[in-house]
């Protein structure tokens, strides 16, 4: 079965500056998605970024990047130019790449604040 | 992008009666639905799988007797929690899946808070 590990509970950040969220997985298989989602205060779940495990390429949004380490099977997000409305709940998130129904994997999340 | 809705956002019942959540994919089809149940600052537990004219699939620890969940059609999946007690309250969201556009994307709804007095 898959995990997904979040190891640091909380974060801060300093509005402007750039921080990074931590997510590790494992997993025996060679294809698969991983996401970071934002839950902010209203606790509706946002798709932040997504990656396909094929590709090579880190994703990036906007302000959001991701780090894809495939063999250390490491997928970190950096947030640029942190805003006040970043301040949030994170989860990194692991999907089969196989069968229509896979479900998503999510870590235990971290909670980004940010000091104005 | 896709929008999921759920009904009601919040619901205070008497320990005892069943209450029965909304879960509905309004610009798209969805096959397959899932439920979802979260505390105060914690993961998305994983309830059940949904899929549209079968019967849901739960996971492991989760009892179907108590979380009834239909998903009678492409665009609305229930979850009923019956006889409700105080430890049933909760966060519940749904998520559907889409079957055209972006691949293994899943689209949240914006929960429910259920409070069992």
């Amino acid at each position: 079965a898959q995990t997904v590990t979040q190891s640091q509970p909380e974060m801060s950040v300093q509005e402007a500056e750039t921080v990074t969220l931590s997510c590790t997985y494992d997993t025996s298989e060679s294809d698969y998605y991983l996401f970071w989602y934002k839950q902010p205060p209203s606790r509706q779940m946002i798709l932040v970024i997504r990656q396909e495990a094929y590709k090579q390429q880190n994703a990036t949004e906007n302000r959001f990047s991701v780090n894809f380490q495939k063999a250390a099977k490491s997928f970190s997000l950096k947030i640029s130019d942190s805003q006040l409305g970043d301040a949030a709940m994170y989860f990194c998130a692991y999907r089969s790449y196989s069968g229509a129904n896979s479900k998503l994997t999510f870590g235990k999340g971290i909670t980004l604040s940010v000091r104005p | 992008g896709a929008v999921v809705s759920q009904h009601p956002s919040w619901v205070i019942c008497k320990s005892g009666t069943s209450v029965k959540i909304e879960c509905r994919s309004l610009d798209f089809q969805a096959t397959t639905m899932f439920w979802y149940r979260q505390f105060p600052k914690q993961s998305l537990m994983l309830m059940a799988t949904s899929n549209e004219g079968s019967k849901a699939t739960y996971e492991q620890g989760v009892e179907k007797d108590k979380f009834l969940i239909n998903h009678a059609s492409l665009t609305l999946s229930t979850l009923t929690v019956t006889s409700a007690h105080p430890e049933d309250s909760s966060f519940y969201i749904c998520s559907a899946l889409t079957v055209t556009g972006a691949p293994n994307e899943q689209f949240f709804g914006p929960g429910t808070r259920l409070t069992v007095l």
